[in-house]
């Protein structure tokens, strides 16, 4: 079964530094992609970033950067320069087979809170 | 930009009331989907609709919901006799996927429905 894992529940980061969050996935199928989304307190979903399990380099989208290790099934988001605004709660999701209907399997998520 | 968006922005109902929730999902998109995030929990894929007609359903997704794309621009859903365990935000989502690489999948406001 297909299941992706953030285990971290809560993270502080200080404004302007760089902050990891950790995610690990399982799946047995060859082709999948992998998201970011950020959900403000307001609860929008907001999508920060894709990689594809076939895109050889890291997918990276402003200060948003996906550390990709398909070897070792993990996908961390590294946020850059944090800021204030960067407050929110952080679901890794990854989407299901391609012999469904590609919809999409989230983590549990991780609230991040930047200190100023 | 493009983005979805999704009627009411809050719902209150009473227990076994009947009530309809309207998204109206980016024009060019292919893939149309509902999910739903219980208070604090993670967010849980219901339905997925391509081509007029479900392609995968949940568990969640019993006799009491329905969708349906009753014009060229709107999705609905539709819970027939709602729970207290209905509560929840609940989030329209769609895709273009016409090439894998454009499987991202966008997410409206979300509806807040509250069931009393």
């Amino acid at each position: 079964a297909q299941k992706i894992t953030q285990t971290q529940p809560g993270m502080f980061v200080q404004e302007k530094e760089a902050v990891t969050l950790d995610c690990t996935y399982d799946t047995s199928d060859q082709s999948y992609g992998l998201f970011w989304y950020k959900q403000p307190s307001s609860g929008e979903m907001i999508f920060l970033i894709y990689q594809g399990s076939y895109d050889e380099q890291n997918a990276t989208e402003g200060r948003y950067s996906l550390n990709f290790q398909k070897a070792r099934k993990s996908a961390n988001l590294v946020i850059s320069a944090s800021q204030l605004g960067d407050s929110a709660m952080y679901f890794c999701a990854m989407r299901g087979r391609m012999d469904s209907s590609y919809k999409l399997i989230f983590g549990s998520g991780t609230r991040l809170l930047v200190r100023p | 930009e493009p983005e979805v968006t999704q009627t009411p922005s809050h719902q209150v109902t009473q227990m076994g009331q009947e009530v309809i929730l309207r998204c109206v999902p980016i024009s060019n998109h292919l893939y149309f989907y509902w999910y739903r995030q219980i208070l604090g929990q993670k967010v849980e894929f219901l339905v997925s609709f391509y081509n007029n007609e479900i392609s995968e359903k949940s568990e969640i997704f019993d006799d009491q919901f329905s969708v349906e794309r009753p014009d060229g621009s709107n999705f609905t859903l539709k819970i027939r006799s709602t729970k207290l365990e209905d509560s929840a935000m609940y989030f329209c989502a769609s895709s273009p996927l016409v090439e894998l690489s454009e499987e991202t999948q966008y997410f409206g406001p979300g509806t807040r429905l509250l069931v009393l």
